[in-house]
């Protein structure tokens, strides 16, 4: 079956980065795109961007460009959300998702929580 | 990028309630839109997408409808177990944006 295990939380520092891992398994890993979403306390969901893994490709949503970045390891079937210049807004947990052909986001990681606090 | 406006923003309902909640789109989209549940501390789960089809495992109490930019959850026969917050997300173009939400409290 399809899973997706998200690293561990973490606290940062305003102005600090934070990189986050998705690891995928029960399917071939470059066959889907990888989204990341993220919701702050008490708010919705917040589409922050996507890749695909086979060839790297990808999309950042307009309030995170110039801070998000995401990259994957084909070998470990992993992919990488870094995102820079944190802020107390930036408090959230961080999930990536992932769907089948045709489908929106039928798959989740257990999500991050991501706190930012000096 | 694709607004999506979902309303309301919440509601009370009893059990056995027929609850309706809508979105609309500021573009056509296709038919493009999921519908995901969410409960506290855990991750969103979907539910029916492509406007009307039920993920497997969802019960046929969900149903989901409409076309072009306006579409609708309706959840007939309100169950303790749907006490929960849904979104609806257009799926149509990146960003795969996001309603609000709607909570669905105990009246």
């Amino acid at each position: 079956q399809i899973q997706l295990v998200q690293s561990g939380a973490d606290v940062k520092k305003p102005g600090a980065s934070v990189k986050l891992s998705c690891k995928a398994s029960g399917y071939t890993f470059t066959a889907y795109y990888i989204h990341w979403v993220r919701q702050a306390p008490g708010h919705g969901l917040e589409y922050m961007g996507i890749i695909y893994p086979s060839g790297g490709t990808t999309y950042y949503a307009q309030n995170f460009q110039g801070r998000l970045t995401l990259t994957r390891n084909t070998s470990t079937a992993t992919v990488y959300m870094e995102l820079s210049g944190l802020s107390a807004d930036d408090t959230a947990i961080y999930y990536c998702a992932t769907a089948s052909t045709g489908k929106p986001l039928g798959y989740w990681g257990q999500g991050t929580l991501v706190t930012v606090s000096s | 990028d694709i607004q999506v406006t979902q309303s309301p923003s919440s509601l009370s309902a009893s059990v056995g309630d027929r609850v309706i909640i809508t979105c609309r789109a500021s573009q056509v989209i296709s038919n493009s839109l999921a519908w995901y549940q969410q409960k506290p501390g855990r991750a969103p789960n979907l539910l029916v997408y492509a406007t009307s089809k039920l993920e497997s495992g969802v019960p046929s109490r969900f149903s989901g409808s409409g076309s072009g930019a306006d579409y609708t959850l309706t959840i007939s026969g309100l169950q303790p177990e749907d006490f929960a917050t849904y979104y609806c997300q257009q799926y149509y173009s990146v960003p795969q944006t996001f309603g609000r939400g709607t909570k669905v409290e105990v009246k």
